[in-house]
């Protein structure tokens, strides 16, 4: 498995303000991916990024709301851009484990209260 | 579209009292389903990975199975520590896609 760390941990945010949240990784890998879980429901993709290419985002989520960078195998940041009460989750990164398994390995998340 | 229902929503056990709890999905193709157990404030943890039915794995109190239409997750003589939500995920074999659509999960709750 991989282990994957991710800053800040939580934090509180004013509206119309951005945060950045970083996700790090003990190995290199090629495919990482940004999860949101609001309140009290399942994980939802935000996007998967890839290094060297450009973030793939799922339906609902742009990349002017979510920008995400990739500037190496390890390494990944997502941003949460003009926030909104509404933008209050948990954000999660994860990444395939080695060798190209299926299965996926999640950091500890960001709680992102936005007053 | 591929859609992954968990229940029960939530399930209270005593202490000793065995269980189970359902995943099922509907996809136009299944390549792996994946279950993780999450606790409060924490990311998913892995617990299993099953690709085809009639598969099974065992960890510890937990055994997970597999169908053609859904999975379970047998939870036997559980403790307290086993309380958790439980995470039901598929992955779809169509294409290059390669991310995990998630069940809205169990969340259990097992009392001494």
């Amino acid at each position: 498995s991989a282990v994957i760390s991710q800053k800040p941990s939580r934090d509180i945010c004013q509206r119309g303000t951005s945060l950045t949240i970083q996700c790090q990784v003990d190995s290199q890998v090629t495919m990482m991916f940004w999860y949101r879980q609001q309140p009290g429901q399942s994980l939802t993709l935000i996007a998967t990024a890839n290094q060297g290419s450009e973030a793939t985002y799922e339906s609902g989520f742009v990349i002017d709301k979510f920008p995400i960078s990739r500037p190496n195998l390890t390494f990944s940041t997502l941003t949460v851009s003009n926030m909104s009460p509404e933008d209050s989750s948990i954000y999660l990164c994860s990444v395939e484990g080695p060798g190209g398994t299926d299965t996926q390995y999640f950091g500890p998340g960001t709680r992102l209260t936005v007053l | 579209e591929d859609q992954v229902t968990q229940s029960p929503e939530a399930l209270r056990l005593q202490e000793g009292e065995s269980s189970s709890l359902n995943c099922s999905y509907t996809v136009s193709g299944l390549r792996g389903l994946f279950w993780y157990r999450q606790d409060p404030g924490k990311g998913p943890e892995f617990l299993f990975t099953l690709y085809s039915a009639g598969e099974e794995k065992e960890k510890e109190r937990l055994k997970a199975t597999l169908t053609k239409k859904e999975s379970f997750l047998h939870i036997t003589a559980p403790k307290p520590e086993d309380s958790a939500t439980y995470l039901c995920a598929v992955r779809i074999s169509s294409g290059s896609a390669r991310q995990l659509t998630f069940g809205s999960g169990t969340q259990l709750t097992v009392l001494p």
